[in-house]
């Protein structure tokens, strides 16, 4: 298995602008993550899905935040407008169930100028 | 006060000491995780704890559930252990993650 696939890496944008962030699950993991890493405020939890269901948000900033899990096999999220607090490596991790660990993808590193 | 707190916030060794990184947390948990993030900022599940000591090779995982503390060990610790290693609790009920703020870890050779 090619792992938790993120896309892009990097991604440099101004403000305004909308971004999407991609990320790929391994095939079979029901539960979804996305986490946001700041030197700031460290890792946080933005929204996980479990089978493709949102089942807690609490962490999306504002409304210029979205997630979607259309399917078992794509998540994106969506940040617009984007502002240069934004800026911030984004993670999407995946796992078989609260038993097992997580396996993370490689991030996202999004710089908004 | 951070739900999750660990310490030290940096360390650096020689090659081939033991090192112990702590971790405190201050909400009642399903589980405990360890976390590691190599300069690359790519990140590696460690171990999973709800209860006792877990072991992987030269890495050693405890935890004390009603002293709500949890420690990573490295025996024999090499440079490529070089990394921050992150602890992160899921409360009951939830699959959110709480983390710590992580521990920079330097081996020196």
């Amino acid at each position: 298995d090619a792992g938790v696939i993120q896309s892009p890496r990097h991604e440099v944008t101004e403000m305004g602008q909308e971004v999407t962030l991609r990320c790929k699950p391994i095939s079979g993991h029901d539960y979804l993550f996305w986490y946001r890493q700041t030197m700031m405020r460290g890792l946080e939890l933005l929204i996980y899905f479990n089978n493709n269901v949102p089942i807690d948000d609490s962490g999306m900033p504002e409304d210029r935040f979205s997630a979607k899990m259309p399917n078992a096999s794509f998540s994106t999220l969506k940040i617009q407008p984007s502002e240069p607090r934004d800026s911030a490596v984004y993670f999407c991790a995946s796992s078989r169930n609260s038993r097992v660990g997580y396996t993370f993808g490689s991030g996202t590193r999004l710089t908004v100028v | 006060k951070n739900e999750v707190e660990q310490s030290p916030q940096n360390l650096t060794a020689q090659e081939g000491e033991f090192i112990t990184i702590n971790c405190s947390y201050s909400v009642g948990i399903s589980a405990l995780h360890w976390l590691q993030q190599h300069p690359g900022g790519g990140i590696v599940s460690l171990f999973m704890l709800s209860s006792g000591k877990k072991k992987h090779g030269r890495l050693i995982a405890t935890i004390n559930i009603q002293e709500k503390h949890s420690s990573l060990h490295i025996t024999a610790s090499h440079p490529r252990d070089s990394a921050v290693y992150i602890c992160a609790v899921r409360q009951g009920g939830s699959e959110k993650l709480v983390f710590g703020k992580g521990t920079k870890l330097t081996v020196n050779p």
